[in-house]
């Protein structure tokens, strides 16, 4: 089993740019979630989905959309990249009802 | 504002020792809380979790410690082992189960 995937793993984009992290779980999850990782801030949610159809925003969802293609993927998409969004996203899954998420291996995101 | 608080970024301990990470939290809503392990270079994994109708639950070398009145949380890991050297998340789940908060971090290095 893969789990949750992201892709890709490195990406440098310059102010400006748009890019779209793909993610997709294997485990038959209802929910999948966003989050970005930065240094003494832990781990903060973008967007969430709590089933196929829905998206919700989560504590830092501005300059970020999401889009859930199907149960198995959610992505993230940057339309106009800022500086400020350079971090590492975590991508994240669960099935109805359990507490506990299975994180994917990160994307870096570096923004010049 | 943070509603989970990790207030040592770093831990050092000898192998054999124990090693306490201690979490803090504002939200007295929060009423399920979990403790996440990282390497570099991959994603969070879950490691062990406590309902706020416990006060310890223990896996292993692994025992959280959860203080409602204090709104405080702890992780015992007893005997330490270099491979536990890591950073460690402290995380606090929203009573709708739909939103888990993170701490920011402590980083547990355990010498040989």
């Amino acid at each position: 089993n893969a789990g949750v995937t992201q892709t890709p793993k490195f990406q440098v984009l310059k102010t400006g740019q748009s890019m779209t992290l793909q993610c997709a779980q294997d485990m038959n999850h209802n929910s999948m979630y966003w989050y970005r990782q930065d240094p003494g801030m832990g781990l903060r949610l973008i967007y969430y989905s709590a089933s196929e159809g829905t998206t919700d925003k989560g504590e830092v969802p501005n300059g970020y959309n999401v889009s859930r293609l199907n149960k198995r993927e959610f992505s993230l998409r940057l339309e106009s990249a800022a500086p400020s969004q350079t971090s590492v996203y975590f991508c994240a899954s669960n099935r109805a009802g359990a507490n506990v998420l299975t994180f994917g291996a990160g994307s870096r995101l570096t923004v010049l | 504002d943070q509603q989970v608080k990790q207030n040592s970024p770093s831990l050092s301990v000898q192998e054999g020792r124990i090693s306490i990470l201690n979490c803090d939290y504002t939200n007295s809503m929060f009423d399920y809380f979990l403790w996440y392990k990282k390497y570099p270079a991959e994603g969070p994994t879950f490691l062990i979790s406590i309902s706020s109708i416990k006060d310890k639950n223990e896996d292993g070398r692994f025992t959280v410690f959860l203080n409602k009145s204090a709104k405080h949380l702890s992780l015992h890991i007893v005997p330490s082992q270099p491979g536990d050297s890591a950073v460690y998340f402290c995380a606090a789940l929203n009573n709708a189960g739909n939103m888990l908060t993170f701490g920011g971090g402590t980083r547990l290095m355990v010498k040989p």
